[in-house]
């Protein structure tokens, strides 16, 4: 049982180029989020998924873009990158069953270092 | 504790004594809360949480209060030890139908020999 499983671990981009941090969970979960943080602060809520084919954004969800076209898989895309998106990256997932007295526990990956210069 | 900001608050401990580490939330609508420890390159890991209608909950070495009346949390860690040192984000949960988790900026804690 791997958990949350994020690639690439690093990657160093040129401004404008475009790439996908992948992520998968193998724990069936329905929730799926993307933060990023940057140096010395908290998770900012980039876009998250309630289940296969729905997507929402998040607070900071310019100049990305995401899918989820099966529960597993949540790959989040970056569009013509920017310096404002060196940062690392963290995918997140949860199983809400709703109800209240649910809980919504959210597990994290190792993170993807980016640096676009 | 944790604020907003560029600096992110530090807490040094002695090996052995107890810490406590305090965080203020925003939101009086938010009903729980998570505590995440986040070591050197790693993501965070999950350590205790409590909803809105308990004061405490303990787990192992950790001990959470909550206090509504001021929306303030606190993680109490027994007998620190070298592996505690880390960040230590607090978390409230929003009552919206996505259960979003709204991070607080993390205090690092140093355990010194």
């Amino acid at each position: 049982n791997a958990g949350v499983t994020q690639t690439p671990k690093f990657r160093i981009l040129k401004i404008g180029q475009s790439m996908t941090l992948q992520c998968t969970q193998d724990m069936n979960h329905n929730y799926m989020y993307w933060y990023r943080q940057d140096p010395g602060m908290g998770l900012k809520l980039i876009y998250y998924s309630v289940g296969a084919g729905i997507t929402d954004k998040g607070e900071v969800p310019n100049g990305y873009n995401v899918s989820r076209s099966t529960t597993e898989d949540f790959p989040l895309r970056l569009e013509l990158a920017a310096p404002s998106q060196t940062s690392v990256y963290f995918c997140a997932s949860s199983h809400w069953a709703g109800g209240v007295d649910a809980k919504n526990i959210q597990y994290f990956g190792a993170g993807t270092r980016l640096s676009v210069l | 504790g944790e604020s907003v900001g560029l600096h992110l608050p530090t807490l040094s401990v002695q090996e052995g004594d107890n810490s406590i580490i305090n965080c203020a939330y925003s939101n009086s609508a938010s009903d729980y809360f998570i505590w995440y420890k986040q070591e050197s390159g790693k993501g965070p890991q999950f350590i205790i949480d409590i909803r809105s209608n308990m004061d405490k909950r303990q787990g192992q070495r950790v001990t959470v209060l909550l206090n509504k009346t001021v929306k303030h949390l606190s993680l109490q860690i027994a007998a620190t030890q070298p592996g505690d040192s880390a960040v230590y984000f607090c978390a409230e949960h929003s009552s919206g139908s996505a259960r979003q988790l709204t991070f607080g900026s993390g205090t690092q804690l140093t355990v010194l020999p």
